[in-house]
């Protein structure tokens, strides 16, 4: 089955770190951009960062660049967020995506969450 | 950063309803808007991409249309499996933004 699944959430203070993966299965990794996208509780949709098919190429938004890294192992068929000084309005559940045609989530995942508090 | 505006936020509706859902963008996106639906505790299921294609697998009942700064989302019947959030997303520049959302409810 195509699919994409997320893991590595959890409980962090403020301040912390946090490893989110996810792991692709039955399409060609290689041939996509990927994404993550948040979602606080009760909120809606926030994109997070996104990377060319050979990692070349990674985009932020504002409030995470210098804290978050994403990265893929095209051999593992894997997509990364290293998240770091970690702060309680981090709080959200965390979706990687496929791109379609580089640029609409055409495949998410079931999402991780991650909770920053004290 | 273009900002994207949805309305309403949220709306009534009977089964059988047409329902218009409005996305505007804070400058313009040419084509590059796309439409998600989600259910409550779902990921987000894309639907429309580059204003107006229909995603494969999406009932004909969805339509998406517009360009530059103004899009619409219409369900020309409303079926009780699309009672849902529905999001318009730009991505003619990073960062891409999504709009805030608007509610599909049961009248």
């Amino acid at each position: 089955e195509v699919q994409l699944m997320e893991s590595g959430g959890g409980l962090v203070q403020p301040g912390g770190s946090l490893r989110l993966s996810c792991t692709a299965s039955e399409f060609t990794f290689t041939t996509y951009w990927m994404t993550w996208v948040r979602q606080a509780p009760g909120k809606g949709l926030e994109w997070v960062a996104h990377i060319k098919q050979d990692g070349s190429q990674k985009y932020y938004m504002d409030s995470v660049r210098g804290r978050f890294t994403i990265s893929r192992d095209n051999t593992k068929k894997s997509l990364s967020l290293q998240m770091n000084s970690l702060r309680v309005e981090d709080t959200a559940v965390y979706y990687c995506a496929r791109n379609g045609w580089g640029r609409y989530f055409d495949l998410w995942g079931r999402g991780t969450l991650v909770t920053v508090s004290s | 950063d273009i900002q994207m505006t949805q309305s309403p936020s949220s709306v009534s509706a009977s089964l059988g309803d047409r329902v218009t859902i409005t996305c505007r963008a804070s400058q313009g996106v040419s084509s590059w808007l796309a439409w998600y639906q989600q259910k409550p505790g779902k990921a987000p299921k894309l639907l429309v991409y580059g204003a107006s294609s229909l995603q494969s697998g999406v009932p004909s009942r969805f339509s998406g249309s517009g360009s530059g700064t103004d899009f619409t989302l219409t369900i020309s019947s409303l079926q009780s499996e699309d009672f849902a959030t529905y999001y318009c997303q730009q991505a003619n520049s990073f960062p891409f933004t999504f709009g805030p959302g608007t509610k599909v409810e049961i009248k």
